[in-house]
């Protein structure tokens, strides 16, 4: 079973807007990552924050944690319409190499 | 530098008949992994492999096979293809538990 959930599972804003996508998890990690995926391709990194980290910046993206409530929340700021695409969470245990994603949340950025 | 490149890109198969997909990667990464991914979900691992001449089974290894003979190769094998495995596969690869790097995917159909 995944351990990763986003929610919501799909999110339409206007361009300008901030988007707030959140990602639960049931085990301890090592880290948490954040990728997306433009439709038909491969993921991309976006930002890694490591379990005694609670916040990280990189440029408009922002993410927090929180192991207390083993859950996870990026905001991107100022959407633009080429932030349309799926975000995903990943998160990585301390026993193993496995990265386990949720599966996604799909935000439009409407022009 | 290519990244992570995946062959073939796109592939249909009959029932019963089998194939190879081939992964690369040339940033010396020592893991590597293949995902599946099905409409509307996350990336569920399918085996993943820690370094040259070692594979593990992920979540889902059912029905398919890996080799990791080169550092730089990690091939996923599908000795009698059925129609569940139609999805979209994608090889990454990683030093240790930090970002992956993702290739553009292989669209299998089989029929």
């Amino acid at each position: 079973s995944q351990q990763g959930e986003e929610d919501p599972q799909a999110l339409s804003i206007q361009e300008g807007e901030n988007a707030t996508m959140n990602c639960s998890y049931k085990t301890s990690i090592n880290n948490l990552q954040w990728y997306r995926q433009n439709s038909g391709r491969g993921l991309v990194h976006l930002i890694l924050i490591r379990s005694n980290e609670r916040e990280k910046h990189s440029g408009r993206l922002r993410v927090t944690l929180d192991t207390s409530k083993k859950s996870s929340s990026l905001l991107i700021t100022a959407s633009r319409a080429a932030d349309t695409a799926s975000y995903f969470c990943a998160t990585v245990n301390n026993y193993g190499q496995n990265f386990v994603f949720g599966p996604g949340t799909r935000l439009s950025v409407l022009p | 530098n290519a990244g992570v490149t995946q062959t073939p890109k796109f592939r249909v198969l009959k029932t019963g008949q089998s194939m190879t997909l081939l992964c690369a990667q040339d940033m010396n990464h020592e893991y590597m992994y293949w995902y599946r991914q099905d409409p509307g979900m996350g990336l569920r691992l399918i085996h993943y492999s820690v370094g040259e001449g070692t594979t593990a089974k992920g979540e889902v290894p059912d029905g398919y096979n890996v080799s990791r003979l080169k550092k730089q190769n990690f091939l996923l094998g599908l000795e009698s293809a059925a129609p569940s495995q139609t999805s979209v596969y994608f090889c990454a690869s990683s030093e240790s538990r930090n970002e992956q790097f993702f290739g553009p995917g292989t669209r299998l159909t089989v029929l």
